[in-house]
């Protein structure tokens, strides 16, 4: 079945690392998001991707950055330079008929300790 | 651009109870409207959508949802409530034109026994 795996699901960072989240889809989908969560707060995008080897910051894109070498695949990478990166993190994508809507990833609990 | 208010931030009931989410855009085009519900850890599935037609839409576990373009509303509604309904709500609004979704910030509907 098509999904969209992000892994791991639970991840702990010590202050000062950077960690990468991994976001992978096989619905052939050109479009890829990151979104952050914290409780009360909704959905804030970081990233997003139309197409491979292209991407646009989000609202909240400062200490982050992603990649997309693949179609398939949309990792985010939290950097030591986000000051508070303790959250869910939610990867999704889309397919280009709007009527589609998104598929959410299960989410990775990111805890810095 | 669009944009989503989630009118109640959180909706606490009794099972077996009627329910109702609301749900206010504003957008200058077309749109698709969208809700999704989370489960505790877990990513965001989607309920059901209105693209076009009937103003009443019917998704899984028993929801529906009225379009009123009048009113740009697209409230959510269940005639009687479980305990396992209890989860975070999201109302999302997309142009028919595109594929990016905007989101509202959610409503937590807590089912009680």
């Amino acid at each position: 079945d098509g999904g969209i795996t992000q892994s791991p699901k639970y991840l702990f960072r010590k202050e000062g690392q950077n960690v990468t989240l991994s976001c992978e889809q096989n619905l052939n989908h050109d479009a890829m998001y990151w979104y952050r969560q914290d409780p009360g707060q909704g959905l804030r995008l970081i990233y997003y991707s139309q197409i491979v080897n292209d991407f646009q910051k989000g609202d909240i894109a400062e200490g982050y950055s992603v990649s997309r070498e693949k179609k398939e695949s949309f990792p985010l990478t939290v950097t030591s330079a986000q000051k508070n990166p303790t959250a869910f993190y939610l990867c999704a994508s889309s397919h280009p008929r709007g009527d589609y809507g998104y598929t959410f990833g299960s989410g990775t609990r990111l805890t810095v300790v | 651009a669009q944009s989503v208010t989630q009118l109640d931030s959180q909706v606490p009931v009794f099972e077996e109870a009627p329910v109702e989410l609301r749900c206010n855009y504003s957008s200058s085009v077309s749109v698709y409207l969208f809700w999704y519900v989370q489960y505790p850890n877990q990513g965001l599935q989607l309920l059901l959508k209105y693209l076009s037609g009937s103003t009443l839409v019917k998704g899984i576990n028993g929801f529906e949802a009225e379009f009123n373009k009048s009113q740009t509303s697209f409230h959510l509604r269940k005639p009687s409530v479980h305990i396992s309904d209890t989860a975070e709500y999201f109302c999302a609004v997309g142009e028919t034109s595109g594929s990016r979704l905007t989101f509202g910030e959610g409503t937590q509907l807590t089912v009680n026994p």
